[in-house]
Order: C-alpha cells, then structure tokens, then sequence
C-alpha cells in the first residue's frame, strides 16, 4: 500500500514565524513531490515541485526532499494570515508495472498564522 | 481560459439515485482525473483518463463509472448513490503524464462538487 503521510494539525505559528510542515512516503519508487494548498471550501492549488535532492526555493517558500529518508517537507517563512489553510503534500507513483505516474496524497495539515 | 469547469456545485441525492457530475476543461490537456475527498483527508482517485476514449480506473472506482469521448469532457457517473459517497469531488487537468520522474505534471483541479447522499 503506498502512502503519503502528513500530521494533521492544526498546526499554529505566529505572524512572522516560519511554519515547517512535514510529509513522509511509503514508496520509494517516488521520485517527485508536489505540495499544494487549500483553502477552505476552495480546490487545491500547487505550489511547489521537488524531484531532487536538496532544497529549492521559491520566494517564501522552501521544499526540501531527502529520498534516503522518503522525507519531504517545506518550510513557509514570514508567516502571513493569508497562509492560513491546509497544506497536500503529494507523491508521485513510482514508474514500474505500467504506472501512470498518478499522484498519491496525504491527508494534509492544516496550517494556522495568528497575527 | 476558464480552465477547469464543474457542475453542479452543490447536490443532495437520495439513496438509490443517480447522477451525472460534469467536468470540462479548456486547456487542451489530454490527461484528466476525477477525485474525492472526505472530511479531514487527502484526495482520493477514482478514475482517470490518458486521452479520448481511454480511462482506467484509480483507488476509489467502486460505484462509479466515467466516459471521455472528447479532450474537453470527462463526465462522472453514480449509479444508486449511497451514503458512503457523500464527499466533495475534483475534477483535474494536466498536460503531460507523470511518467518521468522530472515531468513537471502540474494538475489543475476545478472548483468541486459537494454531493450529499441521504
């Protein structure tokens, strides 16, 4: 059974905080991961894409991906309000036995930034 | 663009009802999916489609079925609706596959339809 796991939540920084939000996979056939936030009552809308290793970095937003741990996770500096939602983070299928490449997605964490 | 389109946005069924839920996109993509998702969980696939008159099924198939005559069109069936499938659904959209491990297949999702079967 291949999973994508998130904790739930709701997690709550403060204005200005950084909010580090964490993701861990079953298969190690994925090699790509996506987040995505929601809004509530809203559809989900990406935001970042990692494949390797490391770090990547995107304005506030930073993904981090570390394969021989099946570990992803990102990491929103200067927290604002409008962050406030919960956060998919997404793996996709690994290629073998015909796989379309779909994505497998956690449960998500809901994310809180008081002012 | 308008992207992703679904309708209806919001529906109550009665059990053993039927319905259509409508997905469209303008985008020209020929990859598309439909999914649920429950009350404090993650998206679940039901099925998806690679192009016009292909579809597979994905995690969730049980009590649905889907069709895709055209690129734009990839409608979602319930036949005899149970409780058990009130959710909320997303139809998505993507260009490209996911096959290679670097493809930047972003999907884009519609705005959902909030099914409730009582």
């Amino acid at each position: 059974q291949k999973e994508v796991e998130q904790n739930s939540g709701p997690l709550s920084v403060p204005e200005g905080a950084i909010a580090s939000l964490n993701c861990t996979y079953s298969d190690r056939g994925s090699q790509s991961f996506f987040w995505y936030r929601q809004y509530s009552g809203k559809s989900p809308e990406l935001i970042m894409f990692i494949y390797s290793n490391g770090d990547k970095e995107d304005g506030r937003f930073t993904a981090q991906l570390n394969k021989a741990s099946q570990y992803v996770s990102l990491l929103i500096r200067d927290s604002q309000p409008s962050d406030s939602a919960t956060y998919l983070c997404a793996g996709k299928e690994g290629n073998y036995g015909g796989s379309q490449g779909n994505l497998i997605f956690g449960k998500g964490t809901k994310l809180s930034v008081k002012p | 663009n308008a992207g992703v389109t679904q309708t209806p946005k919001f529906r109550i069924l009665k059990i053993g009802q039927s319905m259509t839920l409508q997905c469209t996109q303008d985008m020209n993509h020929n990859y598309m999916y439909w999914y649920r998702q429950d009350p404090g969980m993650g998206l679940k696939l039901i099925y998806y489609s690679v192009g016009a008159g292909i579809t597979d099924k994905g995690e969730v198939p049980n009590g649905y079925n889907v069709s895709r005559s055209t690129t734009e069109d990839f409608p979602l069936r319930l036949e005899l609706a149970a409780p058990s499938q009130t959710s909320v659904y997303f139809c998505a959209s993507s260009r490209t596959s996911g096959r290679s491990s670097s493809s930047y297949n972003e999907q884009f999702f519609g705005p959902g339809t909030r099914l409730t079967v009582l």
